[in-house]
C-alpha cells in the first residue's frame, strides 16, 4: 500500500540554525499538508500546497517558514532561523483524490 | 472558527469492553477524520466521514450532520487499541484539518 514518508525522523539543531524537513507524498495526491503538534499539545495545521504554490497558511505559518516541492516527488518545509518553540513533531500529509488525508510518520524536530 | 472538542479526555478499559469516544465540532464540514495516535508519535487514518457510518474490522464511525457529532466506537477492546484517538475536522478538498485535543484510551488485559 502506498505510504507517505518522512525524513529525518528526527532531528536535532541549534536555535538559529536553517532545518529542512523532507516529505515523499503518495504519487497520485495532488495537495500536500504541513502539521505540527508541540509535545503535550493538540495538532495543528500550518500550510496547505496545491499546483506548486500554497493554498492556505495558518498564522503560525509566518516568514521563517517556506515550503516548496523542487523535483516533483519531494514536499519540503523549512524554518529559516529555528527557535525553540519550534520544537514539535511535524507530520506531512497528502490527499487523496477522494478527499483521505494520509499521514506521514513524522519528524521530531529538537532545536537547543 | 471551527473548534472540535473530543470526550472524554482520559479513557479506561477492561478488555473486551464497549467503547465510545465522541467529537462535537461547531461549524458546517465536509469530512470528519477520526485518526489513531500511538506513543511513538506517529498518526494513521482510521475514517474520513461526511454522512452516515462506517465499520472496519472492530471499529465503527458514526456521523450526524445536522447535530454536528461523530463518535468512534470500538468493540471488544483489546490491549493493543491503547493510542490516542484524535478527530479532526476539515473542508474536504483544500480543507485544512482541525484538530481535537484527542482520547488517551487505555485498555487493560
Amino acid at each position: 500500500e502506498p505510504e507517505v514518508t518522512q525524513t529525518p525522523s528526527h532531528q536535532v539543531t541549534q536555535m538559529g540554525q536553517e532545518v529542512i524537513l523532507r516529505c515523499v507524498p503518495i504519487s497520485n495526491h495532488l495537495y500536500f499538508y504541513w502539521y505540527r503538534q508541540i509535545l503535550g499539545q493538540k495538532v495543528e495545521f500550518l500550510v496547505s500546497f496545491y499546483n506548486n504554490e500554497i493554498s492556505e497558511k495558518s498564522e503560525i505559518f509566518d516568514d521563517q517558514f517556506s515550503v516548496e516541492r523542487p523535483d516533483g516527488s519531494n514536499f519540503t518545509l523549512k524554518i529559516r532561523s529555528t527557535k525553540l518553540e519550534d520544537s514539535a513533531m511535524y507530520f506531512c500529509a497528502s490527499e487523496s483524490p477522494y478527499n483521505e488525508q494520509y499521514f506521514g510518520p513524522g519528524t521530531r524536530l529538537t532545536v537547543t | 472558527k471551527n473548534e472540535v472538542e473530543q470526550s472524554p479526555q482520559n479513557l479506561t478499559a477492561q478488555e473486551g469492553e464497549f467503547i465510545t469516544i465522541n467529537c462535537s465540532y461547531s461549524v458546517g464540514i465536509s469530512a470528519l477524520h477520526w485518526l489513531q495516535q500511538h506513543p511513538g508519535g506517529g498518526i494513521v487514518s482510521l475514517f474520513m466521514l461526511s454522512s452516515g457510518k462506517k465499520k472496519h474490522g472492530r471499529l465503527i464511525a458514526t456521523i450526524n450532520i445536522q447535530e454536528k457529532h461523530s463518535s468512534l466506537h470500538i468493540t471488544a477492546s483489546h490491549p493493543r487499541d491503547s493510542a490516542v484517538y484524535i478527530c479532526a475536522a476539515g473542508g474536504g478538498s483544500q480543507g485544512n484539518l482541525i484538530f481535537g485535543k484527542g482520547t488517551k484510551l487505555s485498555v487493560k488485559p
